[in-house]
């Protein structure tokens, strides 16, 4: 199936720094959604985003949708140890369904 | 708010049996429900949207008689694997699509751990 190039596809990080990961693609897209998974759980819905160059925050975390509609960002600020986990960005297509099309995902590890 | 869970969270069975998952919307109704499928350290990929009141839309690969989905009510759907084999063993997740919100978005269940011997 299609998937959204996401990156960076791991990286580990020092407790406290900022994290930045986006996701690219070759189609437009109306809807971005972001997820954190843990390991053996569903994802869970961080940040919604409906328009172009939209910015959205959600306590640490901060998301845009790009002005050219093919990528988005997420962003989060001070990382702790819990926000390790697997990443993924969805996107949703301007054909008229309601299917989300998933990033590669970015696992993230804390180093505390 | 926006609860979706699934039984059962883990399942193991021989091969050749048939295994049913169900996923259900806690505190909201949903006429649209997703299957995906994961398996491990990579991403989710859609196997099917499921309809409630009509049959479901399988995306391309996805053998509509191997994975029988129903979508009984706004609250329920279902998802039986037929005659199930080792390469069947994965992550089913379910996810549901709120009703009437006027925002598009979807909320994951926590997924079944299906594991053919």
């Amino acid at each position: 199936g299609q998937q959204l190039n996401q990156s960076p596809q791991s990286m580990f990080i020092q407790e406290g720094e900022d994290v930045s990961m986006n996701c690219t693609s070759s189609s437009i897209f109306n809807t971005w959604l972001w997820y954190k998974q843990d390991p053996g759980e569903g994802p869970v819905l961080l940040i919604a985003l409906y328009k172009a160059g939209e910015l959205t925050s959600n306590g640490r975390l901060t998301a845009q949708f790009g002005i050219t509609r093919k990528d988005s960002f997420l962003n989060i600020s001070a990382s702790i140890p819990s926000d390790v986990g697997i990443y993924f960005c969805a996107g949703r297509t301007t054909s008229g369904t309601y299917k989300y099309i998933f990033g590669t995902g970015t696992r993230l590890k804390v180093l505390a | 708010g926006a609860v979706v869970s699934q039984h059962p969270s883990r399942v193991i069975c021989k091969s050749g049996t048939s295994v049913k998952i169900e996923c259900r919307s806690l505190d909201f109704q949903a006429t649209t429900m997703f299957w995906y499928r994961q398996f491990p350290k990579q991403s989710l990929m859609l196997m099917a949207t499921s309809n409630e009141g009509s049959k479901a839309t399988y995306e391309q690969g996805v053998e509509k008689d191997k994975f029988l989905i129903n979508h009984a009510s706004l609250t329920l759907s279902t998802l039986t694997v037929t005659s199930a084999h080792p390469e069947d063993s994965s992550f089913y997740i379910c996810s549901a699509r709120p009703l009437g919100t006027g925002k598009e978005t979807q909320y994951f269940g926590p997924g079944t751990r299906l594991l053919v011997l």
